[in-house]
């Protein structure tokens, strides 16, 4: 069964760093690409980052790019969100998700809330 | 970017009547690969997304089969045959073949 379990969420001040972490398991993580997906309370979803099997080409959306970092750790069967210079309109549920081949999203984590407040 | 644009974005229907949902992109979604990567997602109150329709028209695995997509180019409709109450929740439109990935704004499925 594919499990993908999201971590290092919590409450972080503006201009703040935080680490997520995504723990994937049944099924082979490394010839997956991998997303992070986020949502801000009531709101819709927005698409954050994908990252490719091997790490060696990663895309982020506009509004992240300079502050958050997408990686992977393959021998750990580990997906990562390095987020800096956190902003108030970060906050969100941010949720790891598997792409299967040619496509994207077919399994997501149950999420982690990063709320960034003073 | 490109804009996924959703109607209508709250849908009340009778239990047992058919319900669809449009998607309308701004720039074609055919990828030079000869594919569209046009996806569907369910997401019931409190729960996860969970992805429904793929490229269009194909099920991901245990959808029910009165789900089904349709379109092509930049208009894309997802319908429901019978409404039943597990469908409650919001539907997203996601468009993958451009970066960067984007998502329509939510349609929220209710029982009248």
């Amino acid at each position: 069964e594919v499990q993908l379990v999201e971590s290092g969420g919590g409450l972080v001040q503006p201009g703040g760093s935080l680490r997520l972490s995504c723990a994937a398991s049944g099924f082979s993580f490394s010839i997956h690409w991998m997303s992070w997906v986020r949502q801000a309370p009531g709101k819709g979803l927005e698409w954050v980052a994908t990252i490719k099997q091997d790490g060696s080409e990663k895309y982020h959306v506009n509004s992240v790019k300079g502050r958050f970092t997408i990686s992977r750790d393959n021998a750990k069967n580990s997906l990562y969100l390095q987020m800096n210079s956190l902003r108030v309109e970060d906050t969100a549920v941010y949720y790891c998700a598997k792409n299967p081949p040619g496509d994207y999203l077919d399994c997501w984590g149950q999420g982690t809330l990063v709320t960034v407040a003073s | 970017d490109v804009v996924m644009t959703q109607s209508p974005l709250s849908l009340p229907v009778t239990l047992g009547q058919p319900a669809s949902i449009s998607c309308r992109s701004s720039q074609s979604l055919v990828y030079s690969d000869g594919n569209t990567y046009l996806n569907w997602f369910q997401q019931r109150p409190g729960q996860s997304p969970r992805r429904l329709i793929y490229k269009v028209s194909n099920w991901d695995s245990g959808v029910p089969d009165r789900f089904s997509g349709s379109g092509s180019g930049t208009d894309f409709t997802l319908k429901i045959s019978r409404v039943e109450a597990e469908d409650v929740g919001v539907y997203y439109c996601m468009q993958g073949t451009h970066w960067p990935h984007t998502f329509g704004q939510g349609t929220k499925l209710e029982i009248k």
